[in-house]
């Protein structure tokens, strides 16, 4: 079973550009959650899908970020511009229930903002 | 809100037992993770607690105080491969179903 993939891996941007992070959980997990380590901090949630509906996405810095799960399947987080504290580390994670057990997490996409 | 506090860093030698501790402060608590996590990887998922007690899975055990709100990770007979940052993550059952991360231990295994 493929795990969750995120892409792309590291992603160097300068200040006002935009980028645009993809995970593809694992299927049939409708469950999808992004969130955000900076250097030294905390892995702090952003947001929430179950399948193509945000559940919850108090968690989202500012009208920057915009994610989408569009059919319930991939997600993507956008950031646009992007400033330089959103450099860190995006790690996409899916389950396939939202009460109870484990979450399976993507290796992370890196972006830096220069 | 939520407040997760573990220790930042542990050293151990090989062949030793370190215990791990987390103490977390939330509403609603649904139970709570440990993750292992190697520099540059994802996070896996070592344990689940919901129930107070201790669980035990090969050479690493976590236990759980609710009444304390203290949760523990124990790993025995350490190996250099265990040297990564260690996750403790609470599951709140207030609103949606969200784990909140701690800021991680990171655990050095030295020989």
């Amino acid at each position: 079973e493929a795990g969750v993939t995120q892409f792309p891996s590291h992603s160097v941007i300068e200040k006002g550009q935009t980028v645009t992070l993809r995970c593809d959980p694992i299927s049939g997990h409708d469950n999808l959650y992004w969130y955000r380590r900076v250097m030294g901090k905390e892995i702090k949630f952003l947001l929430h899908f179950v399948k193509e509906s945000k559940q919850d996405e108090s968690g989202m810095p500012n009208n920057r970020f915009l994610a989408e799960r569009t059919g319930g399947t991939y997600s993507t987080l956008k950031v646009q511009p992007a400033e330089l504290e959103d450099s860190g580390v995006y790690f996409c994670a899916s389950s396939a229930t939202s009460s109870t057990g484990e979450l399976f997490f993507g290796e992370g996409s890196r972006l830096t903002v220069l | 809100g939520q407040n997760i506090d573990q220790p930042t860093e542990m050293t151990a030698t090989e062949g030793a037992i370190v215990q791990i501790n987390c103490t977390y402060q939330t509403s609603g608590f649904n139970g709570l993770f440990w993750y292992q996590q190697h520099a540059g990887e994802a996070p896996t998922f070592l344990s689940y607690n919901v129930l107070d007690g201790l669980e035990e899975k090969g050479r690493f055990s976590s236990f759980l105080s609710r009444s304390k709100g203290y949760s523990y990770l124990l790993l025995k007979e350490l190996q250099m491969k265990d040297s990564a940052s260690y996750l403790c993550a609470v599951f709140s059952s207030g609103g949606s179903y969200i784990p909140t991360f701690g800021r991680g231990t990171s655990l050095i295994v030295h020989p």
